[in-house]
C-alpha cells in the first residue's frame, strides 16, 4: 500500500515568489492535513482538508491556503515568500481524522 | 507557556537500555494521544496511538497516558542503534477532526 506521497522534495525559491506544494494521500484516506517544521518553532499546523472542505485552520498569514481535489490529492500554495518561509513542509492523511500518516516532506529553501 | 512541553534532549543510552520519554501538557481538553519518531531527512512516523488513560504495548514500545496528571510517556525497551532518530510526542482535542499539537522532540542516540 503507497504512503503519502509529497512533490517536490526539495524547492529553492526567491523571496517574493510563489510556491505551490502537492500532496497525494494514502489510497481512500479523505483527511489531509499540512505542517510546517522548523528547528525554532518545531511541528506547527497550518490546515486540514476533509472531502474538499478546509476543516481546520492554524494560525499562519493569509498567504498561506490549500486545496484539496475530489480524488483527495492536496496542493498548498504560499504568495510572496518571506525567508522565514524556509521550512520542512509535510502532508498528513488519515481516513477522516485519527491516526495520521505523514509524507517525507517537502523542504522548501528561500532566498 | 506551549501547551505540549518535551524536553528537547539530547538523550544518549547505551545500547539495551531502557529509553523514557515524556510530554506534559497544559490543555486538559487533549483526548487522543501520539508517538512518532523522524528519521533525520524523513517524516515522522507514527509508533503509538491511544485515548484512554494506562498503558498500551506494541513490541517494544509503551505508551503511558495519565490524564489526571497531564503527562504522557513512551518507553523503549532493549533498545537498539536503529531507534536513534528524534521523537515527537502530539496530541488533538478531536478524533474527527485531524488537528495535532506537537512537541517539541526529543533527540534520541542509542550507543551500541
Amino acid at each position: 500500500k503507497a504512503g503519502v506521497t509529497q512533490t517536490p522534495r526539495y524547492l529553492i525559491k526567491t523571496r517574493g515568489q510563489q510556491v505551490t506544494l502537492s500532496c497525494s494521500p494514502i489510497s481512500g484516506h479523505r483527511s489531509v492535513s499540512w505542517y510546517q517544521q522548523t528547528p525554532g518553532q518545531g511541528l506547527q499546523f497550518l490546515f486540514e482538508y476533509f472531502s474538499e472542505t478546509q476543516r481546520n485552520k492554524g494560525n499562519f498569514p493569509g498567504r498561506f491556503s490549500g486545496r484539496q481535489f475530489s480524488n483527495s490529492r492536496s496542493e498548498m500554495n504560499v504568495s510572496t515568500l518571506e525567508l522565514g518561509d524556509s521550512a520542512l513542509y509535510l502532508c498528513a492523511s488519515s481516513l477522516w481524522g485519527g491516526e495520521a500518516f505523514f509524507g517525507q516532506g517537502t523542504r522548501l529553501t528561500v532566498v | 507557556q506551549k501547551e505540549v512541553e518535551q524536553d528537547p534532549g539530547p538523550l544518549s543510552v547505551p545500547e539495551g537500555a531502557i529509553v523514557s520519554l515524556n510530554c506534559t501538557y497544559s490543555n486538559s481538553a487533549f483526548q487522543y494521544f501520539m508517538w512518532y519518531r523522524q528519521y533525520s531527512r524523513k517524516g515522522p512516523e507514527l509508533l503509538m496511538y491511544t485515548y484512554s488513560s494506562g498503558n498500551k504495548e506494541d513490541g517494544r514500545f509503551t505508551a503511558q497516558v495519565d490524564k489526571s496528571s497531564k503527562y504522557i510517556s513512551l518507553f523503549i525497551r532493549d533498545s537498539q542503534p536503529s531507534d536513534s532518530a528524534t521523537y515527537l510526542c502530539a496530541m488533538s482535542v478531536s478524533e474527527g477532526a485531524q488537528k495535532l499539537v506537537f512537541g517539541q522532540g526529543t533527540r534520541l542516540t542509542i550507543n551500541p
